[in-house]
């Protein structure tokens, strides 16, 4: 299948900086990514769909102007945390699809913030 | 609204044994189908998925599911499962094949008793 890369796999920051984590498509261009985070033993929460050139829509309950995301090009997209909080570590998940593929996940991004 | 359910959080069997895993879904339109499984720490990989034809289709490392439209089902099943199928197993419904955002249900953990 195709492969989709997000880096870093974990990130330790101190409270009140930012982080950004990449997501990138490897070998197909990704129309469409997808951000999600997921809480220890629970199921994947949408927070935002970005389609490229375009600005990312926002789930419902998601604040834009923490979780910057930007996706500038076919291969790339980036989340990026803004002054981050305790309560903003968690595992982060992006995936990307293309015209005609189904969805391909990145390895997660594990973020704590002390 | 799309939802998916996964009655059963925890599912232990003993290697060699047969498995089933639920997955009932709710979608207004044509579902597609996916099952993908999640390692610890690590992002989702798919095992297989459903968009139309054979009701019953395979994937990888052995697994297959039965889409079922009149009981919204779309069960993963394997004849013997093997103790490195331990792992947390989503199924996701989207309304296209690709593009389109998915719906994940709560998982199900699998654990694999020697």
């Amino acid at each position: 299948g195709a492969v989709v890369s997000q880096h870093p796999s974990w990130v330790i920051c101190k409270s009140g900086t930012s982080v950004k984590i990449e997501c990138r498509s490897l070998d197909f261009q990704a129309t469409t990514m997808f951000w999600y985070r997921q809480f220890p033993k629970q199921s994947l929460m949408l927070m935002a769909t970005s389609n490229e050139g375009s600005k990312a829509t926002y789930e419902q309950g998601v604040e834009k102007d923490k979780f910057l995301i930007n996706h500038a090009s076919l291969t790339l997209s980036t989340l990026t945390v803004t002054s981050a909080h305790p309560e903003d570590s968690s595992f982060y998940i992006c995936s990307a699809t293309g015209a005609n593929t189904e969805a391909f996940f990145g390895q997660g991004t594990r973020l704590t913030v002390v | 609204a799309q939802s998916v359910t996964q009655p059963d959080i925890h599912i232990t069997v003993s290697e060699g044994a047969s498995l089933e895993l639920r997955c009932n879904y709710s979608y207004g339109a044509t579902p597609y189908l996916f099952w993908y499984v999640q390692s610890p720490g690590q992002g989702l990989q798919l095992l297989l998925k459903y968009f139309s034809g054979d009701t019953l289709v395979q994937g990888i490392k052995g697994f297959e599911a039965e889409f079922k439209r009149s009981q919204s089902s779309f069960n993963l099943r394997k004849p013997s499962v093997h103790w490195s199928d331990a792992a947390e197993y989503f199924c996701a419904v989207g309304g296209k094949p690709s593009g389109s955002r998915l719906t994940f249900g709560e998982g199900t953990q699998l654990t694999v008793n020697p």
